[in-house]
């Protein structure tokens, strides 16, 4: 499958504690995507990379989340001392050129 | 504002009907404008994208049809299959960046 992958698809953690999720892009995309989707809403823009540069942040995403690129493949989101408020579908999304995006299947995230 | 309307919320149609959804935006600077297919529990799929300087884009039984000046796309889907019941975004971006969707249209194609 040469699709956008993301690991794990399901987290259920303690409020608190800390999560990562990781995505891998289609394979010579040069631009990856972070995005988080509530319960019967479109998804909301939370960070970019073109290769290993993280290029615009969200306001959405607080000073407990943290993403990187470290080699322009690969990426990981990190979510400190999660609130119930973060429970939500995380998706990744790969692009080319920035026009298309392709989405992975999402990681769900549920703090209780 | 970077703002995408969508309607409407939720759609019902008949096997063979024609299902139409419509969104509007205000940032004139949006320049690529896509629609996305959901289904639950998975990512949105890319179905058909648009682009301001053409007036209607047609692939299969999917068409988006375009109105620059009254800033406003719709996604047209003609004989609507039961395999189509799914929740649709459209989206916008500018310059190759961030993708802002609209809030969802949930389709339930009856057969």
């Amino acid at each position: 499958d040469t699709g956008v992958s993301q690991d794990p698809r399901h987290k259920i953690t303690k409020r608190g504690q800390n999560v990562t999720f990781r995505c891998d892009p289609i394979s010579e995309h040069n631009r990856l995507y972070w995005y988080r989707q509530t319960l019967g809403q479109g998804p909301e823009f939370l960070t970019y990379f073109q290769n290993e540069a993280q290029l615009e942040k969200s306001r959405l995403l607080s000073d407990r989340f943290s993403a990187e690129r470290p080699k322009g493949s690969f990426s990981t989101l990190e979510i400190q001392r999660t609130e119930q408020g973060d429970s939500a579908m995380y998706l990744c999304a790969s692009s080319p050129r920035g026009d298309e995006q392709f989405f992975g299947p999402g990681t769900r995230l549920t703090v209780l | 504002q970077q703002q995408v309307k969508q309607s409407p919320q939720s759609l019902i149609v008949q096997k063979g009907g024609i299902s139409i959804i419509n969104c509007a935006y205000e940032n004139t600077a949006f320049d690529y404008f896509p629609w996305y297919q959901q289904f639950p529990g998975k990512g949105p799929a890319l179905l058909i994208a648009i682009r301001p300087d053409v007036s209607e884009k047609k692939e299969g039984r999917f068409t988006i049809s375009f109105n620059k000046s009254a800033k406003q796309f719709s996604l047209h889907i003609m004989d609507s299959q039961p395999g189509d019941s799914a929740t649709y975004f459209c989206a916008a971006s500018s310059k190759r960046n961030k993708l802002v969707f609209g809030a969802g249209t949930i389709l339930r194609v009856k057969s």
